[in-house]
């Protein structure tokens, strides 16, 4: 599984978009990228992936760069509820995940 | 969607005895379970991939006679926690993949397990 690097936190205002970077230099050409994410004490939680393209659905937007070296995971307009941690893990289908450190999100009011 | 449930949520239990957690993929079928444990302030930590009707598959530095693990159907796998000491209290999550989907992995809301 691919190694990935993220920011270790990061802060949003209440309302704006918050852009969550991940770098996964090493990822295979048949793994995809998924985003999770974690409320305190709660398991995991999806929230988007994709392989090649840009993907969309009711909760963010994922921008995969055409090297697929890296990721950006846009929630577009973040509300308290959206503080968590987030994780980005490249993995094949059917495969483990081992996750990262990931980046603690903070959204301010 | 596909749901994952995880009994019980909190326990409690005495250092020496051995306590049981169990995981369920309520709406699918599930060939194999993960299970993972998490310290505070830290991510998850892969322990064990759970395979049913198979002898489960442990990461390197996780010690199977300690973590019982038991996929007996296509819908439950439990993990036992022997002889529990204070060091094994910890977060334990399970997960699990509808078969078929992309969509990655469901998981469990997690054991929150104190050994005092």
């Amino acid at each position: 599984d691919a190694k990935t690097t993220q920011p270790p936190s990061m802060d949003c205002a209440e309302g704006r978009a918050a852009n969550l970077p991940c770098n996964h230099s090493t990822i295979s050409g048949n793994e995809y990228v998924y985003w999770y994410r974690q409320i305190h004490s709660q398991g995991p939680q999806y929230i988007i992936h994709g392989l090649k393209n840009n993907e969309t659905n009711e909760m963010a937007s994922l921008i995969i760069t055409e090297d697929r070296k890296s990721s950006t995971l846009i929630l577009p307009h973040a509300t308290l509820r959206d503080t968590a941690v987030y994780y980005c893990i490249g993995a094949n289908t059917g495969n483990q995940f081992y996750f990262g450190t990931g980046t603690s999100l903070t959204v301010i009011p | 969607g596909a749901v994952v449930s995880q009994h019980p949520s909190r326990v409690i239990c005495k250092s020496g005895t051995s306590v049981k957690i169990e995981c369920r993929s309520l709406d699918f079928q599930a060939t194999t379970m993960f299970w993972y444990r998490q310290f505070p302030k830290q991510s998850l930590m892969l322990m064990a991939t759970s395979n049913e009707g198979s002898k489960a598959t442990y990461e390197q530095g996780v010690e199977k006679d300690k973590f019982l693990i038991n996929h007996a159907s296509l819908t439950l796998s439990t993990l036992t926690v022997t002889s529990a000491h204070p060091e094994d209290s910890s977060f334990y999550i399970c997960s699990a993949r509808a078969g078929g989907s992309t969509y990655g992995y469901t998981f469990g809301s997690g054991t929150r397990l104190t050994v005092v």
